[in-house]
């Protein structure tokens, strides 16, 4: 099975912390990704990584960064945490190709507050 | 990626089969039919795709109309632990890989005693 994890499930910061969120994936996948979800939003995809640094924007990459050292290891970073980044972080991994290859796994998610 | 419609709700006697439907009539030839779940505060679970045929997992079966604008996610024995929000979500894999997936608001299955 595949396995996704996060370093966290729940983590609480102050304004201006710089916050790691860590996710760590055992499939041998070479993409990793990041969503945040909120209710009414729906998942929005933050960053994603498609091989050891390298990364790409996605729809919302303001205020966060991204780090891929290693293939299985995919780092969100928020440089400075503001309230509106309070938010359900979720990670996820996938093999590249065609054909349905492609299905991401997710992890449990990390539900930060930013006080 | 094709627009996907499911009922905002559902209700499902434990132990029976759970029938979700999903409408995606605009789906072209090279997209997958995806099913998710996600049980409350957690993360989204992948549970099926297919293409064309129909497909059965230990979890489910999907089933996609000869036409491919709709299909169904059963559930053939549904237990409590399946009260989850189910996405339906239709991806074109030639996009590449780096596609958000996109979750839409899903249907609320809720499995009662």
């Amino acid at each position: 099975d595949v396995k996704v994890t996060q370093s966290s499930r729940y983590l609480v910061k102050r304004t201006g912390e710089k916050v790691f969120l860590e996710c760590v994936q055992d499939m041998d996948h070479e993409n990793m990704f990041w969503y945040r979800q909120d209710p009414g939003l729906g998942l929005r995809l933050i960053y994603f990584s498609y091989d050891v640094k390298m990364k790409e924007k996605g729809d919302i990459p303001e205020g966060y960064s991204v780090s891929r050292e290693k293939k299985e290891r995919f780092s969100l970073i928020l440089e400075s945490a503001s309230t509106n980044q309070t938010s359900m972080y979720l990670c996820a991994s996938s093999l590249s190709g065609t054909g349905g290859q492609e299905t991401q796994y997710f992890g449990p998610g990390t539900r930060l507050l930013v006080l | 990626d094709a627009k996907t419609t499911q009922p905002p709700s559902m209700d499902c006697a434990e132990g029976r089969a759970a029938n979700l439907p999903c409408n995606h009539s605009t789906i072209s030839g090279n997209e997958y039919v995806y099913w998710y779940r996600q049980i409350h505060s957690q993360g989204p679970q992948y549970i099926i795709h297919g293409l064309k045929n129909n497909e059965t997992n230990e979890m489910a079966s999907l089933i996609i109309t000869e036409d491919r604008k709709s299909s169904t996610l059963i559930l053939p024995h549904a237990t409590l632990r399946d009260t989850a929000v189910y996405y339906c979500i239709v991806r074109d894999t030639i996009m590449g890989s780096g596609y958000a997936l996109n979750f839409g608001k899903g249907t609320s299955l809720l499995v009662t005693p």
